[in-house]
C-alpha cells in the first residue's frame, strides 16, 4: 500500500458544526502532516506529527485541533469555522520528519463552511 | 516571504514539445528538492527529487536540473502529453534546527497545447 486516504473528499459544514477529517496510511511512515491549501495557491503546513507526537503547529487557530491516535491516522478536528476556511486539506507522510524523503500526499478533503 | 519561487506562472506548450518549468531559491543551504505534479481535484504527486551533492537527475521522461551557483532548479518533461496538465510545484528542504519541512514554490501552470 503506497497510498495515504483521506475521507470524506468533500465535506459541506456550517460554521457551528463539529466534523473530523481522517488520514490513514500503511507504508509504516512515522511523520503525518496537514496542509490547508487555497485555490491556486501551494499547500500551507498547518501541523506536522513526529511518531505520533506534534512536533510543529504552525500558529493555527484552535479551531483546529489535530489528533494522531496511532502511527497510521491523523485526524483533524473541526469546530466553530469560519467561511474563510474553506479550502483543501490536504494530508501528507514520510518516513520520518526529516523530510529528506520526500512526502506522499492524499487527494485531500475539499471543505466549504457556509 | 517564500524562499522558493518560480518564473512564470503559466506555461503553454504544443504536444510533443519539451517543456521547461524554472524555480529559484534563496535558501543557499537547502539540501533537497522536490518536484510535484497536481493535477485538478488531486493532491500533490512526488515526480522526482534531487539532492544538493548533484546537479542533475533523470526520471521517466522528466529531467531536474539543479544550479546551486545561482540558486535555480528546473524540470524539464519530454515529448508533452496531455495528461502532463497540471501545476507543477517545486519545494526546498532547507536545514533546521527542529523537524524538517518542505517549503513550497508558488507553482506553475503546464496547458498543453493541441
Amino acid at each position: 500500500d503506497t497510498e495515504v486516504t483521506q475521507t470524506p473528499k468533500h465535506l459541506v459544514m456550517g460554521m457551528t458544526n463539529k466534523k473530523s477529517l481522517k488520514c490513514e496510511q500503511h507504508m509504516g511512515h512515522r511523520a503525518m502532516y496537514w496542509y490547508k491549501q487555497k485555490a491556486k495557491k501551494p499547500p500551507e503546513l498547518m501541523f506536522v506529527y513526529s511518531y505520533e507526537k506534534l512536533s510543529i503547529n504552525e500558529s493555527v487557530p484552535s479551531r483546529f485541533s489535530p489528533e494522531c491516535p496511532n502511527s497510521s491516522l491523523l485526524n483533524l478536528h473541526l469546530h466553530a469555522l469560519q467561511p474563510e476556511d474553506s479550502a483543501l486539506y490536504l494530508c501528507a507522510s514520510s518516513q520520518d520528519s526529516r523530510a529528506n524523503y520526500g512526502y506522499t500526499f492524499g487527494s485531500g478533503t475539499r471543505l466549504t463552511v457556509v | 516571504g517564500e524562499s522558493v519561487g518560480l518564473h512564470l506562472p503559466t506555461l503553454s506548450v504544443q504536444e510533443g514539445d519539451n517543456s521547461i518549468i524554472n524555480c529559484a531559491y534563496s535558501n543557499s543551504a537547502s539540501d533537497y528538492f522536490i518536484w510535484y505534479k497536481q493535477e485538478s481535484g488531486k493532491g500533490p504527486q512526488f515526480i522526482i527529487d534531487i539532492r544538493s551533492n548533484m546537479d542533475k537527475r533523470q526520471g521517466q521522461r522528466v529531467t531536474v536540473l539543479l544550479n546551486k551557483t545561482v540558486k535555480h532548479l528546473s524540470l524539464q518533461i519530454a515529448a508533452t502529453q496531455p495528461g502532463d496538465s497540471a501545476v507543477y510545484f517545486c519545494a526546498e528542504n532547507p536545514p533546521m534546527n527542529r523537524d524538517d519541512k518542505i517549503i513550497f514554490g508558488k507553482g506553475t501552470r503546464l496547458h498543453i497545447l493541441p
